[in-house]
């Protein structure tokens, strides 16, 4: 069954903190991996797309990383602001019978204090 | 503005009652999407479409009809509301398909059904 697993479900960390947040997958055959940042009451924002070959890639103070052999990825996030509070999906493009489908984590709810 | 948006942003109905929920794109995109989002579950596809006059179902679509007679617009329709219902829903646009396309999402629809 294809599945997207967050953790952890929910975070709080002090302003100028850099924290990680971790995706696992098991969703095949793969075909690319998202993260995107949902402010509270606003819709999903793309964060980074990253494909099979590519191992790490930045969008500003956001880092994700992919290991498509362990099927993990995590989002690091440096030098935190009160902006960072959001909670952040993983998503999972999988292929099945010919078309495509994205599989969604259920997001990891991040809280950044003064 | 170019963009995304959906309307209306809130929605009180009654059980029974239909409720039609519109999303408009300034695009022009192939694709667009419906999504609802609930606690405890990743965002699920309710509807897409391909193309005008192109609409196929997704993991949960009993209970809503969708309709694509124009590119820019995919209006989605609940016949009769029901309290499982209650949700907010995001419609999505891309360019590309899922494999390849950056989605785009709407602000949601926060819908309640008494």
């Amino acid at each position: 069954k294809n599945q997207v697993e967050q953790s952890p479900q929910s975070l709080i960390i002090l302003e100028g903190k850099n924290c990680t947040l971790q995706c696992n997958y098991t969703v095949s055959p793969f075909s690319n991996l998202r993260w995107y940042k949902q402010d509270t009451g606003r819709g999903p924002v793309s964060l980074t797309i990253m494909t099979f070959s590519e191992n790490t890639k930045s969008n500003g103070r956001y880092t994700a990383t992919l290991d498509a052999d362990t099927k993990q990825s995590s989002l690091h996030i440096t030098a935190s602001q009160l902006s960072d509070s959001a909670s952040y999906i993983c998503v999972v493009s999988a292929s099945q019978g010919g078309s495509e489908k994205l599989v969604f984590g259920k997001g990891t709810k991040l809280t950044v204090n003064p | 503005d170019a963009g995304i948006t959906q309307s209306p942003r809130y929605k009180i109905t009654e059980t029974g009652r239909q409720v039609t929920l519109m999303c408009h794109q300034t695009w022009s995109h192939s694709y667009m999407f419906w999504y609802r989002q609930d606690l405890g579950h990743g965002l699920r596809l309710i509807y897409y479409s391909a193309a005008a006059d192109i609409t196929d179902k997704g993991e949960v679509p009993d209970g809503y009809v969708v309709s694509r007679s124009k590119t820019e617009n995919f209006p989605l329709t609940l016949e009769s509301a029901t309290r499982s219902q209650t949700s907010v829903y995001f419609c999505a646009s891309s360019e590309f398909s899922l494999a390849t396309g950056e989605l785009f999402f709407g602000e949601g629809s926060r819908l309640t059904v008494l």
